[in-house]
C-alpha cells in the first residue's frame, strides 16, 4: 500500500501568512495526487488535482506542485475562511489512500 | 447540477448489518465508476479520511479496503441511478460519516465529486 505522510499535522498561522503543507508518498505516484479542504460538517472540497491543477472555482491563493514522491500545497495569503483540515490523496493505485491531515488554525 | 445524496446511516449495534444508499442525479450515472469513502476516528489523526470501496461502471470490478474486505459489499443499480454499500459484521471502528463519490476520468488524472455523507454509529 502507498503511504502518504503529511507535515505538519497542525499549524497555527496569521491572516495573510504564507502557509506550506508537504505530502510525501512511500513510492512514486507520478502526479496522481489531489488536495482537499475539509471543514467540520461538510464534505471534502477538492482544491487541486493532478498534483498542480487548480480545480474550478478554487481561489488562486491556493497552489500546489510536485511529482513522484514529494508534493507541496501552498496558501499564499491565508484567509479566515481557510480554517480547515487539509488532506492529500493518491489516486495512483489501490488501495487509494489519504494523508493524515493538516489542521490549520488561524491565530 | 450533479447531486449525490446518501442515506441509510443510523445507530447500530456491533455485529449487526446496515445498507447505505446513494441517489445520483445530474450526470450519466451508468457511464462512470463510483467510490465509497469514510471519515471516522478509526484511523490516524482524529477523524481521518479512508477510502472504502470502488465499483466500475458495469459492476465487473469491485475493490475494497483491507479493513472492510469480506464484511462490506458494494453494488449499483444503473437503472435506478443508485449506489449501495452493504455493511455487515459492524464494529465500533466502522463508526464514520460515509461519502458517496463520483469518479471523473481526465487526461492522466481523476477528479472526484462528493456527496454530503451519512453517519453510521456502531455502539451498544
Amino acid at each position: 500500500d502507498i503511504q502518504l505522510t503529511q507535515s505538519p499535522s497542525f499549524l497555527s498561522a496569521s491572516v495573510a501568512d504564507r502557509v506550506t503543507i508537504t505530502c510525501r508518498a512511500s513510492q512514486g505516484i507520478n502526479t496522481y495526487l489531489a488536495w482537499y479542504q475539509k471543514k467540520t460538517g461538510a464534505a471534502p472540497k477538492l482544491l487541486i488535482y493532478a498534483a498542480s491543477t487548480l480545480h474550478s472555482g478554487v481561489p488562486s491563493r491556493f497552489s500546489a506542485s510536485g511529482s513522484g514522491t514529494e508534493f507541496i500545497l501552498t496558501i499564499t495569503s491565508l484567509q479566515p475562511e481557510d480554517l480547515a483540515t487539509y488532506y492529500c490523496q493518491q489516486l495512483h493505485s489501490f488501495p487509494l489512500t489519504f494523508g493524515g491531515g493538516t489542521k490549520i488554525e488561524i491565530k | 447540477e450533479v447531486q449525490l445524496v446518501e442515506s441509510g446511516g443510523s445507530l447500530v449495534e456491533p455485529g449487526k448489518s446496515l445498507r447505505l444508499s446513494c441517489a445520483a442525479s445530474g450526470f450519466n450515472f451508468s457511464n462512470g465508476a463510483m467510490h465509497w469513502v469514510r471519515q471516522g476516528p478509526g484511523k490516524g489523526l482524529e477523524w481521518g479520511l479512508e477510502w472504502v470501496s470502488y465499483i466500475n461502471m458495469d459492476s465487473s470490478t469491485k475493490l475494497y479496503a483491507p479493513s472492510v474486505r469480506g464484511r462490506f459489499t458494494v453494488f449499483r443499480d444503473n437503472g435506478k441511478k443508485s449506489l449501495y454499500l452493504h455493511l455487515d459484521s459492524l464494529r465500533a471502528e466502522d463508526t464514520a460519516v460515509y461519502y458517496c463519490v463520483r469518479e471523473i476520468v481526465g487526461v492522466g488524472t481523476y477528479i472526484w465529486e462528493w456527496g454530503q455523507g451519512t453517519l453510521v454509529t456502531v455502539s451498544s
